[in-house]
Order: structure tokens, then sequence, then C-alpha cells
């Protein structure tokens, strides 16, 4: 599975949109990009995957770019609870469930 | 829908005893589910894998006689931490999937405290 490359934090004002950035350079081409957030002392929860195209459910939006080597979540009015940390997770979709490899992620810390 | 819960939440326990944890799927028959370690200001480390009615693979690493992991039906896998010393202290999250869903869906995991 492809590596993914994320900043370690980030800060957001509360009520705006929250850009977490997430770079896969050496995505392969039957590859998708998950995305995990985990609050404190919590188990991690599933956010949005995509593959190539923008994808938006009712936590965030997934921006990838056209060449697939990066990619965005974007949470468009982030909230307090929204602290936590995010993961960006490049994986291959196939029939039987795989392990997931949790990299360090972006920890977001929404401010009041 | 597709919600996991664990038991305990978290333990404490004296040093060479042994503790079980349950990870339950609770509306979905999981055919897969995952130990997860996760020590503190760490991300999560995957420990083993077990599938519905065979043996738990285990990552490199962690020793299979010391964390014995049975999945002996399609909503339940059991993590039991055998002879538990400090270092095993740690917050330990299961996850589980369904037959052709690539999703993996997180218990809220358990905090383990040796002293």
């Amino acid at each position: 599975d492809a590596k993914t490359t994320q900043p370690p934090s980030m800060d957001c004002a509360e009520g705006r949109a929250a850009n977490l950035p997430c770079n896969h350079s050496t995505i392969s081409g039957n590859e998708y990009v998950y995305w995990y957030r985990q609050i404190h002392s919590q188990g991690p929860q599933y956010i949005i995957h995509g593959l190539k195209n923008n994808e938006t459910n009712e936590m965030a939006s997934l921006i990838i770019t056209e060449d697939r080597k990066s990619s965005t979540l974007i949470l468009p009015h982030a909230t307090l609870r929204d602290t936590a940390v995010y993961y960006c997770i490049v994986r291959v979709e196939q029939t039987g469930a795989n392990n997931l490899f949790f990299g360090t992620g972006t920890r977001l810390t929404v401010i009041p | 829908g597709a919600v996991v819960s664990q038991h305990p939440s978290w333990v404490i326990c004296k040093s060479g005893t042994s503790v079980k944890i349950e990870c339950r799927s609770l509306d979905f028959q999981a055919t897969t589910m995952f130990w997860y370690r996760q020590f503190p200001k760490q991300s999560l480390m995957l420990m083993a894998t077990s599938n519905e009615g065979s043996k738990a693979t285990y990552e490199q690493g962690v020793e299979k006689d010391k964390f014995l992991i049975n999945h002996a039906s399609l909503t339940l896998s059991t993590l039991t931490v055998t002879s538990a010393h400090p270092e095993d202290s740690s917050f330990y999250i299961c996850s589980a999937s369904f037959s052709r869903e690539i999703l993996q869906y997180f218990g809220p995991g358990t905090r383990l405290t040796v002293l």
C-alpha cells in the first residue's frame, strides 16, 4: 500500500472550514484514499473514501487531485467536537477485509 | 448500523494475571476482526487479524502465546492478555468487517493498566 504524508498538526477556528491535506505521491491506480479520525481515547471513526472522483457525505468532502497524488479532506463547518487526529490511508479495495495502516495523522484542534 | 462494542472499557490488574477483552459486532456478522494496540501519543498498531472459525494471524513481533485471540462466532472475538506485565499497559482497540465489505468498524477501545 502507498505511503501517505500528513502535517502533524493544524488549528481551525470554530465554524470555519477545516482543510486537511494528504500527500500520496506513490499511489497506484487501484488504490483508494480513506479517511478516519480518532477522538481522544476513542476508537477510530470512518469518515469518507474515494478513488479519483470527489466525494461528499454528511460528515465531509474529499477532494482528490487529477493526478491522484494528493487529496484534501474538508470539514465544512468545524465544531469543537471535530477536534481529533485525522488519518489518511491509501489502500487497495478488494473483496475480503485487510488491515489498515495508520500513520501518524494530523492532530486537528478546533479553536473556539 | 455497524456498531462494535468492547468490554470492559477499562481494566486495572496486577502483574502476572490474565485479562480478557471482548469485542462484539452488535448489528452485523463480522467475518473478520482485527486487534490493534495504541501506546500513548502513538498511532494504532495492528496486532492480529482473525477470521471466524480460524486461527488468528499475528503481526511480526506480537507473541501469539501471550495475546490469545479467539473468534468463535460471527459476532464475538476475544483477546486475552496472559501473564500481563506493566509494559502491556496500553489502549486495545478492535475492529470488524463483514463479508465483501472493505470498511472496518472500530470499537471504543479498552484501556488496560497493569500494576
